[in-house]
């Protein structure tokens, strides 16, 4: 059964501290997104990457986080230092990027809590 | 900006009482209109894709449609299983290579048995 990971499901830290979230996506698929969900804002799209390029991180803050594809079957988010407002689960989700309805398949998120 | 908009916000149903979630759209040019399921704790799982105005899709008790400005869920007798966020999400039709989403805020479906 393919489906994303993602490690670790769960994270607290202490603001100030460096928070590395990892996503293995779906075999095949060739574009890899993060998303950031809070109630208050939704889900918001933080970075994209096709063929492991960076396609679009404008929805990142550039100063605190970076997101990275060191092989196709990793892709990291980083936050250093991470803030309170960083709160919220991030998602990774993988598709195949082709086409018009390249529909995207979600990970069961990492639920992040900075003290 | 393309932009998202799905109400009601919240819904409460009876089991076996029919309604539909609604989901407006602003986008310069669709590519592809998406619907996800989300649970508690877990990550949206896809439903549908739609493409053009007039298509419809179905899966056990949901059918999803599309015009130019707006998509409805529509869910037929409704079981407690069912309940759940919808989401609501478009692909725009700019610039070669563009695969990103936006999503509205969700409606939250409770069916009460």
């Amino acid at each position: 059964d393919a489906r994303v990971t993602q490690t670790p499901r769960h994270k607290v830290t202490e603001m100030g501290q460096e928070v590395t979230m990892r996503c293995q996506p779906i075999l095949g698929h060739n574009t890899v997104f993060w998303y950031r969900q809070t109630m208050m804002q939704g889900l918001e799209l933080l970075a994209y990457f096709r063929n492991r390029a960076p396609l679009d991180d404008s929805g990142m803050p550039k100063d605190r986080f970076s997101a990275e594809m060191p092989d196709a079957t990793l892709a990291t988010l980083k936050i250093q230092p991470s803030e309170p407002r960083d709160s919220a689960v991030y998602f990774c989700a993988s598709g195949l990027g082709q086409g018009a309805g390249n529909e995207q398949f979600f990970g069961p998120g990492t639920r992040l809590t900075v003290l | 900006e393309d932009q998202v908009t799905q109400s009601p916000e919240a819904l409460r149903l009876q089991e076996g009482e029919s309604s539909s979630l609604n989901c407006s759209y602003t986008v310069s040019g669709l590519r592809g209109l998406f619907w996800y399921r989300q649970d508690p704790g877990k990550g949206p799982e896809f439903l549908f894709t739609l493409y053009s105005a007039g298509e419809e899709k179905e899966k056990e008790r949901l059918k999803a449609t599309l015009t130019k400005k707006e998509s409805f869920l529509h869910i037929t007798a409704p079981k407690p299983e069912d309940s759940a966020t919808y989401l609501c999400a478009v692909q725009a039709e700019w610039g070669a290579g563009s695969y990103q989403l936006t999503f509205g805020k969700g409606t939250k479906l409770s069916v009460i048995p």
